[in-house]
């Protein structure tokens, strides 16, 4: 059974640190991985999404990396600011049998400091 | 603009007592989803359909239903068999299967009372 975990569960940083919001997963037969951002009290909004096939996305001052053979992914975000403060959350993309389905994990929530 | 509507935003729910929750997508997906959001757990399947008038249990089915009549809509009932329904509800849409161009719903907050 595929499971995703995070680390930290909580993390907070001054303004304009890079940071790396981890993740990994147990099974790494997997077809995606995405990264999502998380407002308090709000729905989910897709940051990126690498493909199996595929090693980093970036967009911004976001970039993730994907190594499927030690089943981990990393979200790297440069010169964070008050506004990237969120829970982020890492999704895997699983073939398990009849029920084709994202597994969440448990989601980082970030402070950015000003 | 396209999108998924979830209402109410807070629902209060008395012990006992079935309450229905409603989603809605303009996005024309095939597939919807419904999650439940727990501190520290992340978000859990309850139910997903990938086409109309079908529809199959997630992981954590027991005590809710569903019913996709509409391509457009996919309604929870959170029913009195759900002993602990306390959770953050989200639903979502995705053009099809892949795990990709999902969206989500602004959430429904379920408390029991």
């Amino acid at each position: 059974k595929q499971e995703v975990t995070q680390i930290p569960a909580a993390l907070s940083v001054p303004e304009g640190e890079n940071l790396v919001l981890n993740c990994s997963f147990t099974d790494s037969a997997i077809y995606n991985l995405q990264w999502f951002r998380q407002d308090p009290g709000k729905g989910l909004t897709s940051l990126l999404l690498i493909q199996s096939s595929q090693r980093e996305q970036t967009s911004g001052r976001l970039n993730a990396s994907l190594d499927k053979s030690s089943g981990r992914s990393t979200l790297y975000i440069a010169a964070s600011q008050p506004g990237d403060s969120a829970t982020y959350l890492c999704a895997v993309f699983d073939y398990g049998g009849a029920t084709n389905k994202l597994i969440f994990g448990t989601g980082t929530l970030l402070a950015v400091q000003p | 603009d396209g999108g998924i509507t979830q209402s109410p935003k807070y629902l209060f729910r008395k012990e006992g007592q079935n309450v229905t929750l409603s989603c809605e997508q303009n996005l024309n997906h095939d597939a919807m989803y419904w999650y439940r959001q727990d501190p520290g757990q992340g978000l859990r399947l309850i139910y997903y359909s990938q086409i109309v008038n079908d529809f199959q249990k997630g992981d954590i089915a027991e005590g809710y239903s569903v019913s996709r009549e509409k391509k457009e809509s996919f309604p929870l009932t959170v029913t009195s068999a759900q002993k602990n329904p306390t959770a953050f509800y989200l639903c979502a849409s995705s053009p099809g299967t892949g795990g990709i161009g999902y969206t989500f719903g602004s959430g429904t907050r379920l408390t029991v009372v």
